[in-house]
């Protein structure tokens, strides 16, 4: 079965860093881009970031350009967002995603970040 | 960045009705277009791709069209099922152009 699952999700005051973790099975993980998605509460889908298969390219939205980091590990299967300087606007269900040319045909359940004093 | 823009921002449908919904690049993304169902408390699941093919296990009932910067998602019997948000996303140009999603149409009972 094809999935992904993402970890790290939590409690976390303004100013603070997190790392959250997506673990791919099913799948020949290594061949595909991934990217994260995030969704404030009751709120729409945003793209936060990308990479590449061999995760030499990454990309951002410019909302998190300079404070977060998008990394994979191919021998373990999993995708990470390094997120550092958080803020309250950063609270968001964070989904994992499989590119498929630039679609997501592949979403985890999502982790919940609040960020919050 | 492209902004997309989707309308109706809430559609009322009776179930077994035809359900048409909109969405608008600010520029031409191409065929670079996908369609989202997403449920409460769920994660999105693809349904339409490149502006018009069907992601695998999605009913014929879902139809996608369009190209440039005017897009359909066409649902022909709702089920009830079928009621839950919809969010249109371009993927022109990636990478590295930004990927961006529209606002997103509820599909409500009438």
């Amino acid at each position: 079965e094809v999935q992904l699952v993402e970890s790290g999700g939590n409690l976390i005051q303004p100013g603070g860093s997190l790392r959250l973790s997506c673990a791919a099975s099913g799948f020949t993980f290594s061949i595909y881009g991934m990217s994260w998605v995030r969704q404030a509460p009751g709120k729409g889908l945003e793209w936060v970031s990308g990479l590449s298969s061999s995760g030499a390219g990454t990309f951002y939205a410019d909302s998190v350009k300079g404070r977060f980091t998008i990394s994979r590990d191919n021998s373990k299967n999993t995708l990470y967002l390094q997120m550092s300087r958080l803020r309250a606007e950063d609270t968001a269900v964070y989904y994992c995603a499989k590119d498929l040319y630039g679609a997501f045909d592949v979403w985890g359940q999502g982790t919940m970040v609040t960020v919050s004093s | 960045e492209i902004v997309m823009t989707q309308s109706p921002a809430t559609l009322s449908v009776s179930p077994g009705e035809r359900a048409t919904l909109s969405c608008r690049a600010s520029q031409s993304v191409s065929s670079n277009l996908a369609w989202y169902q997403q449920k409460p408390g769920q994660a999105p699941r693809l349904l339409i791709y490149g502006a018009s093919t069907r992601a695998t296990g999605i009913p014929a009932r879902f139809s996608g069209s369009g190209s440039g910067t005017e897009f359909t998602l066409t649902i022909s019997s709702l089920q009830s099922e079928d009621f839950a948000v919809y969010y249109c996303q371009q993927y022109n140009n990636w990478p590295p152009t930004p990927l961006t999603f529209g606002g997103g149409t509820k599909v409500e009972i009438k």
